[in-house]
């Protein structure tokens, strides 16, 4: 068991539906992070927030909508996805200092996604 | 453009071998980090060493080291004494200070898998 825990482990969904990802990690990390794992395709972060402040939104379609409601959850609310959402969904903590270049980011076992 | 590649889509080692698991990167800014991540086939993200682009000596962390070649903008991975609970995805990932990079950005892995 990780310091980063996501739920659930595996969902499939209708492209219809409404579902949530959850993450919460107990590290004391002020800083979190979404990634999508795609089949063939190198990790692409998707969201970061920072003290519970969104930094970072790489292009990510609005059906796709993040929630940092305190630095230790991070949810991901999903409507109207298409099946080439189907993917590993990976979230990451870290301890963000701006003097030192090095934090290592914790990861969660992920959220294996499947929009039918 | 690229800021990490992995050229070997897959590797195979016999066990208690060794084994390098190539990585280049693309960067401009002088101030970066270099990381190698470990996926086995459960999802979950594990750290296993890094680099930092003013390190003067190669980093080892256990059975694993970095054989950093700055010039060439090079960040292999070796792995001495292969076990086969080694096998699993390798991911390369690079964090540069200032660039366009400045969260963890990776390769699209190599998969190795250790041979009894």
């Amino acid at each position: 068991e990780t310091g980063v825990t996501q739920t659930p482990r595996h969902l499939v969904m209708g492209m219809t539906n409404k579902k949530s990802l959850k993450c919460e990690q107990h590290l004391g990390h002020n800083a979190m992070y979404w990634y999508k794992q795609s089949a063939k395709k190198p990790l692409e972060l998707m969201f970061v927030y920072n003290f519970k402040e969104q930094t970072e939104n790489n292009s990510v379609p609005s059906r796709f909508s993040p929630e940092c409601p305190n630095s230790s959850h991070l949810f991901l609310h999903l409507h109207t996805l298409q099946p080439e959402d189907s993917a590993l969904y990976l979230c990451a903590s870290s301890q963000q200092t701006s003097d030192r270049l090095f934090y290592g980011y914790t990861f969660g076992s992920g959220t294996r996604l499947t929009v039918v | 453009a690229q800021k990490i590649t992995q050229t070997q889509p897959g590797m195979f080692v016999q066990e208690k071998e060794a084994v390098t698991l190539d990585c280049t990167y693309d960067t401009s800014d002088p101030s970066y980090g270099l990381f190698w991540y470990k996926q086995p086939s459960s999802g979950e993200m594990i750290f296993l060493i890094y680099q930092g682009s003013y390190d003067q000596q190669n980093a080892t962390e256990g059975r694993y080291s970095l054989n950093f070649q700055k010039a060439r903008k090079s960040a292999n991975l070796v792995i001495s004494a292969s076990q086969l609970g080694d096998s699993a995805m390798y991911f390369c990932a690079m964090r540069e200070v200032s660039g366009s990079a400045r969260q963890l950005t990776f390769g699209s892995g190599t998969q190795l898998t250790v041979l009894p």
